[in-house]
């Protein structure tokens, strides 16, 4: 199993760009989420997905859109960047259920530079 | 408003002494709190968890210490090892909007001294 994998590892846009940050996982798992890591501030919740076909907002939503078309792909979608989404993403997986957030598994990360 | 703190941003022991980060919530709602450690350049993974319903859990050389009445949690690394040296998480778990939560503390790093 390869777990969690994400693509880019880096990026670097211009202000106003748009891009799509992959996230896939071959474990089966429902629940998947996407975090962004600032310099002090820990993981933040963007959005989460507990299945195919539904996703929700988690704390700093703004700017980014998902979909969750299949079990295992999950991408994050920047709009239009700005610098403040600079930062360090990181997408997550976890089994279903009421526990479903319960021992997530992370990606590698995508450091992504917004200038 | 911070729900999950760390408030140690930064953390430095020798080698085989214990190490111990602690963590403060302010949710009496939070139902399982988490541990995950980082290395640089890669995702954290998990370390350890405790059920609300408990005080106390082990694994290995990590224990992990709930104080519900205090609103505290503590890992304890027993003894520490320079391959511990990482940024270590406190997260707690919520349920909300019928789905569970992760909130995370903002980190503390520990440095294992040989």
């Amino acid at each position: 199993n390869a777990g969690v994998t994400q693509t880019p590892k880096f990026q670097v846009l211009k202000t106003g760009q748009s891009m799509t940050l992959q996230c896939a996982q071959d474990m089966n798992h429902e629940y998947m989420s996407w975090y962004r890591q600032d310099p002090g501030m820990g993981l933040r919740l963007i959005h989460y997905s507990v299945g195919a076909g539904i996703t929700d907002q988690g704390e700093v939503p703004n700017g980014y859109n998902v979909s969750r078309s299949t079990t295992e792909d999950f991408p994050l979608r920047l709009l239009s960047a700005a610098p403040s989404q600079t930062s360090v993403y990181f997408c997550a997986s976890s089994y279903g259920g009421l526990e479903s957030s319960y021992e997530q598994y992370f990606g590698p990360g995508t450091r992504l530079t917004v200038t | 408003d911070q729900q999950v703190k760390q408030n140690s941003p930064s953390l430095s022991v020798q080698e085989g002494r214990i190490s111990i980060l602690n963590c403060d919530y302010t949710n009496s709602m939070f139902d399982y709190f988490l541990w995950y450690k980082k290395y640089p350049a890669e995702g954290p993974t998990f370390l350890i968890s405790i059920s609300s319903i408990k005080d106390k859990n082990e694994d290995g050389r990590f224990t992990v210490f709930l104080n519900k009445s205090a609103k505290h949690l503590s890992l304890h690394i027993v003894p520490s090892q320079p391959g511990d040296s990482a940024v270590y998480f406190c997260a707690a778990s919520i349920i909300q909007g019928g789905s569970e939560k992760l909130v995370f503390g903002k980190g503390t790093k520990l440095t294992v001294n040989p």
